[in-house]
C-alpha cells in the first residue's frame, strides 16, 4: 500500500518563527512536490524536486525553502511565518516521465495556523 | 490564463441523477490528465485517469477532447457518497496543475 505521511495534522506557530514542515514517502518516487490549497484558489505548487538534492521553484515559492537530502523526505520550511502563510499544506510524490506518469499520490496534509 | 479552469459549483442533484463535470485546459501540449476526489478536510486522491479514447469505471465515466482542449467526467446514478469535490488535473512536462474544483452534493 502507497503511502505518504506528513509529520503534523495540526500546527499552530507565531508570526516570525521558523516552521518545518516534513513529508516521507515509501514508494521510492523520484519527483515529491508541496503544494498549499486555500478557499477559492485550489492547490498551488510551492516546490518540487525530481531528485536528491533537486528543487525547482512552483508557482508561489516567496517566503518558502526545501530540503531534499534523501530520496524520501522533502521537507518544506518557512524562514519566517507570516499571517498570509496560513493554509493548508500538502505533499505528494510521483513517479518520472517514461516511468509511468499514472499519479500523484498526496499525504493527509497539515493545516498550518500563524498567529 | 489559468492552465486548468473549472465551473466551481455548487452542484446540488438528487440521489440517481446524472451530473457531469467540464474543465478545459490552456497548454496544447499537455500529455496527461486526471481526475481527483477531495472529501471534506482531506487530501486528494486519484478518482480515475483520462485516455484520449474515453474512459469507464463503473458509474463514472471519463472523456479527454484534445482538439478543443477539454476533459469531462460524468458520474451516473448519483450516491450520496459521491458527495465531494472534484478536481481536474493536467500533466504538463514535469508539473501537475489543478483546478480550483467542482463542488458536489448529492441530496437523498
Amino acid at each position: 500500500d502507497v503511502k505518504v505521511t506528513q509529520s503534523s495534522r495540526y500546527l499552530v506557530k507565531r508570526t516570525g518563527e521558523k516552521v518545518f514542515l516534513e513529508c516521507v514517502q515509501d514508494m521510492d518516487h523520484e519527483n515529491m512536490f508541496w503544494y498549499r490549497q486555500d478557499p477559492g484558489l485550489g492547490l498551488r505548487l510551492i516546490y518540487f524536486s525530481y531528485d536528491v538534492k533537486m528543487k525547482e521553484k512552483g508557482d508561489i515559492p516567496e517566503g518558502y525553502s526545501v530540503s531534499r537530502e534523501k530520496k524520501e523526505r522533502f521537507s518544506l520550511i518557512l524562514e519566517s511565518a507570516s499571517t498570509n502563510q496560513t493554509s493548508m499544506y500538502l505533499c505528494a510524490s510521483s513517479l518520472l516521465p517514461g516511468q509511468g506518469w499514472d499519479t500523484q499520490y498526496f499525504g493527509p496534509g497539515t493545516r498550518l495556523t500563524v498567529l | 490564463r489559468k492552465e486548468v479552469e473549472q465551473d466551481p459549483g455548487p452542484f446540488n442533484v438528487p440521489e440517481g441523477a446524472t451530473v457531469a463535470f467540464n474543465c478545459t485546459y490552456s497548454n496544447s501540449a499537455s500529455q496527461s490528465f486526471f481526475w481527483y476526489r477531495q472529501d471534506c478536510r482531506k487530501e486528494p486522491k486519484l478518482l480515475m485517469s483520462v485516455y484520449s479514447s474515453g474512459n469507464e469505471d463503473g458509474r463514472f465515466t471519463a472523456q479527454l477532447n484534445r482538439a478543443s482542449q477539454y476533459i469531462s467526467l460524468l458520474i451516473r446514478d448519483s450516491k450520496l457518497s459521491d458527495s465531494a469535490t472534484y478536481l481536474c488535473v493536467v500533466n504538463t512536462g514535469n508539473q501537475f496543475y489543478f483546478g480550483t474544483g467542482t463542488s458536489l452534493t448529492v441530496i437523498p
